[in-house]
């Protein structure tokens, strides 16, 4: 398999649920990025993972809980979420080191909606 | 806060048109403007600039970057149906932040 994976592809889930979303990554890439895509909003950057050292973390509320076992995995773990939190969250890596964006590839996205 | 826009925010050509998609910036410490096409789900990479008045090509596709006015621009020349979809545009900044605009929804119809 080629590419930028992401599973589940769509997730309902209650509020007082527990769920992970799961991102892997086949390009040999250094970098992995979480996004949250509302509809009729920018995408938001969530988290960015250099050599799976976290870099960056743009004020996301603590509810969404991101692991980088390896440069290859990333994972959200999701609990006591929001029904705002309902989204399309998306996966993307990068070649570079040093955190910097660069060129992107992005995964399919998980459909998340929280009732 | 840094902010892009984007004009328009929505779009309706006719095949073999030629589309100018527009994106603006204020942003602190800027490191690179990236163009990306979103068709269904994942936004596909297009154009990264970094430097002012250097056009980058793809085919019918090409982008220009004018840090001056902080703006940028991409032109897609004979459009065609497939070219259809949500044109985004971002923004590096220090701390490997990306900000994205709301995006332009350009229809191509036959």
């Amino acid at each position: 398999e080629t590419g930028v994976t992401q599973t589940p592809r769509h997730l309902v889930m209650g509020m007082t649920n527990k769920k992970s979303l799961k991102c892997e990554q086949h390009l040999g890439h250094n970098a992995m990025y979480w996004y949250k895509q509302s509809a009729k909003k920018p995408l938001e950057l969530m988290f960015v993972y250099s050599l799976e050292e976290r870099v960056e973390n743009n004020s996301v509320p603590s509810r969404f809980s991101p692991e980088c076992p390896n440069s290859s995995h990333l994972f959200l773990h999701l609990h006591t979420l929001q029904p705002e939190d309902s989204a399309l969250y998306l996966c993307a890596s990068s070649p570079g080191t040093s955190g910097r964006v660069n060129e992107q590839y992005f995964g399919p996205g998980t459909r998340l909606t929280v009732t | 806060e840094d902010k892009v826009v984007q004009s328009p925010l929505s779009l309706v050509v006719h095949e073999g048109d030629t589309v100018t998609l527009n994106c603006s910036y204020e942003v602190t410490n800027f490191r690179s403007l990236l163009w990306y096409k979103q068709e269904k789900k994942a936004p596909t990479f297009l154009f990264m600039l970094t430097s002012s008045g250097i056009e980058k090509k793809s085919g019918r596709l090409s982008s220009i970057l004018d840090k001056k006015e902080l703006f940028s621009i991409l032109n897609i020349t004979a459009t065609q149906t497939g070219d259809s979809a949500v044109y985004l545009c971002a923004v590096e900044t220090s701390g490997s932040r990306l900000t994205f605009g709301e995006g332009t929804q350009l229809t191509v119809n036959p």
